[in-house]
């Protein structure tokens, strides 16, 4: 079974410009969540999708918004971009039975200039 | 904030077997312990995870106490590319968001 996947893999923008991600799911499961990484703050939590409802969100500005399709493919979005959005982004799929878990995709890095 | 504490970094000769504990004393009668570790830049990686029974699968082991306030993974044979980050963290399982914390950075030498 493929894995998660992301694209793109690496991105250079600069400041103000906003820029998408996307994030395929393990086939078969229907959550999608988002994880932001920076050197500064670790791995944090930005918001989760299951069929097509963001039913959970961390602690980041609306510039950070988010959405799944009926495939369960989610995007990501940053909006007026700046210099601490830089980070390694990550998408994780699940398919939510308790017992189940996370997985991980490579992530996307995002360097804003 | 993160619920586990985990020492910030441990080497680890190759070959032997790696021990990392983690301790989760206020973890949940529902919540689960998780492992996952992140080479350099890359996505976390799952490893192992168990409610309260010791748990192995081909990566690693799981020993959870019987208090379930503390757990310790075990690598058996470390080598060198279990370098790595690794996280203990604890979830209620599913799609429920993970906390992560600072994690132990371990070095397995030659």
């Amino acid at each position: 079974k493929a894995g998660v996947t992301q694209t793109p893999r690496y991105l250079i923008k600069t400041r103000g410009q906003q820029v998408t991600l996307s994030c395929s799911p393990i086939s078969g499961h229907r959550s999608v969540s988002w994880y932001q990484q920076t050197p500064g703050q670790g791995l944090q939590f930005l918001f989760e999708y299951f069929s097509e409802t963001q039913r959970n969100k961390g602690n980041f500005p609306g510039r950070f918004s988010g959405r799944q399709f009926s495939n369960s493919r989610s995007e990501m979005n940053v909006s007026t971009l700046e210099l601490g959005d830089s980070a390694l982004y990550l998408c994780a799929s699940s398919p939510d039975r308790p017992t189940e878990t996370q997985y991980f995709g490579p992530g996307t890095r995002l360097l804003v200039l | 904030d993160a619920k586990t504490t985990q020492p910030t970094s441990m080497d680890c000769a190759e070959g032997r077997a790696a021990n990392l504990p983690c301790n989760h004393s206020t973890i949940s009668g529902n919540e689960y312990v998780y492992w996952y570790r992140q080479i350099h830049s890359q996505g976390p990686q799952y490893i192992i995870h168990g409610l309260k029974n010791n748990e192995t699968n081909e990566m690693a082991s799981l020993i959870i106490t019987e208090d379930r306030k503390s757990s310790t993974l075990i690598l058996p044979h470390a080598t060198l590319r279990d370098t790595a980050v690794y996280y203990c963290i604890v979830s209620r399982g599913g799609a429920q968001k993970l906390v992560f914390g600072q994690g132990t950075r371990l070095t397995i030498n030659p």
